[in-house]
This record gives structure tokens, C-alpha cells and sequence, in this order.
């Protein structure tokens, strides 16, 4: 069975800053690794995707992140972070035979 | 423009009343899914489905149908048994299950 799991559920960091939202996941077979992001009140967005390939990948909005299947994590990052970059954003996995799992999410703040 | 529409986007019901959202997508995806979202618990399965005249339960199914006649439409019925519907209800789509999903605007329930 595969499952998300989202550390921290809620991440401040300060405008210029490094943003870092970590996500692990399990699989048992090879994974397909998704980010999403929310705005208030509305559906989620595809931010990136990793399938096979290159395991660094990069995103809209100047988002990226990394597989690394020794640690069986995708980390999400961006060097600077922006207010408009405020928002919740979800890992989530799945693969070939099985359905897509969300994690619990994380509300990135961004601090002035 | 290909995507996912959901309506109403604001539902109020009585309680003791059954209301059906709609979900209707263009982008010709055999897999169709609904989630419900409560804060601080993330996207929740409520049923999935794969293609047209089958449809399984997700985590929290109790109090919930659906139906999926046509393959662009996955119509969800709160029924009177769900004794806490007030929440924010998400539709997407996947063309496969290895593939990304694409998210409705999100219909938000409020009892009343």
C-alpha cells in the first residue's frame, strides 16, 4: 500500500527565504510523485511532477524538487520565497496499479 | 479550454435533505474521484471512479453516492445519513492512475 506523509503541518518562513516543505512517501513498486498547490477556496494545481528521468525536477513558480529513493523522499524547494508563494500544498504519490494518495498538506506563511 | 467543472460553487442544506453536486469534465479522463476537505485534515477519498458503470468506496463513503453513467460525469449525492456534510467537496480527474489529476473549483456544503 503506498502512503504521503507531510512534515509539519504548518511552515513560516520569511520573505527571501528558503522554502523547504518535506514530504516522504512508501510504495512498494517504482513511484509516480506529484506536488499540488492551493489557494483559499479553490481546487488544487499541478506544481510538478516526477515519473521517471531526471530526478530533480522544476516546477512553475520556481519551485523544484528532488527524488531520492535512498530516503524515499521528494522534498519541495524554492531559494526565495515570495508572499504570493503563500498558499497549501500537498504531496502526493501513485503508480501504475493503484490510485492516488494526498498527504495531509502544509500551509506555507510567509513572513514581511 | 479542457478541465473539470463543478457546480453549485456555494450549497447550503436543510438538514434531513439529500443535495447532489455536480461534476462534469472535458478532458476525456477514465478516472474520476471525490474528496471532501475538513482544516487540518487534508483531501479525504470519498469514492473513485475508473471507468463508466463502476465505482468503488474511498475512506469515508458512509453517506454518500454516486453514480458514473457517462465517462465525463460523476455526479455525488450527500444523503440525510451523512450526519456532518458541512465541508469542502473536490472533483478531479486522471487520465490513468500513473497520470496527474486535475482538480474542480470545489463546491463548499454548509447545513443550515
Amino acid at each position: 500500500a503506498q502512503s504521503v506523509t507531510q512534515l509539519g503541518s504548518h511552515v513560516s518562513v520569511s520573505e527571501g527565504a528558503l522554502v523547504l516543505l518535506r514530504c516522504n512517501y512508501s510504495s512498494s513498486v517504482p513511484p509516480y510523485l506529484f506536488w499540488y498547490v492551493q489557494y483559499p477556496n479553490q481546487g488544487l494545481q499541478l506544481l510538478l511532477k516526477y515519473t521517471t528521468g531526471a530526478t530533480l525536477v522544476k516546477g512553475i513558480n520556481g519551485f523544484e524538487a528532488e527524488f531520492k529513493k535512498s530516503e524515499t523522499s521528494f522534498h519541495l524547494t524554492k531559494p526565495s520565497a515570495h508572499m504570493s508563494d503563500a498558499a497549501e500544498y500537498f504531496c502526493a504519490v501513485t503508480n501504475r496499479d493503484d490510485k492516488i494518495i494526498f498527504g495531509k498538506g502544509t500551509r506555507l506563511h510567509i513572513l514581511p | 479550454d479542457g478541465g473539470i467543472t463543478q457546480s453549485p460553487k456555494y450549497l447550503f442544506r436543510k438538514e434531513g435533505q439529500n443535495v447532489t453536486l455536480s461534476c462534469e469534465q472535458n478532458l476525456n479522463h477514465d478516472a474520476m474521484y471525490w474528496y471532501r476537505q475538513d482544516p487540518g485534515q487534508g483531501l479525504r477519498l470519498i469514492y473513485y471512479s475508473q471507468i463508466v458503470n463502476d465505482f468503488q468506496k474511498g475512506d469515508i463513503a458512509e453517506g454518500y453516492s454516486v453514480s458514473r453513467e457517462k465517462k465525463e460525469s460523476f455526479p455525488l449525492t450527500v444523503t440525510s445519513a451523512q450526519k456532518n456534510p458541512t465541508a469542502f467537496y473536490l472533483c478531479a480527474s486522471t487520465r490513468s492512475f500513473d497520470s496527474e489529476a486535475f482538480f474542480g473549483q470545489g463546491t463548499r456544503l454548509t447545513v443550515v
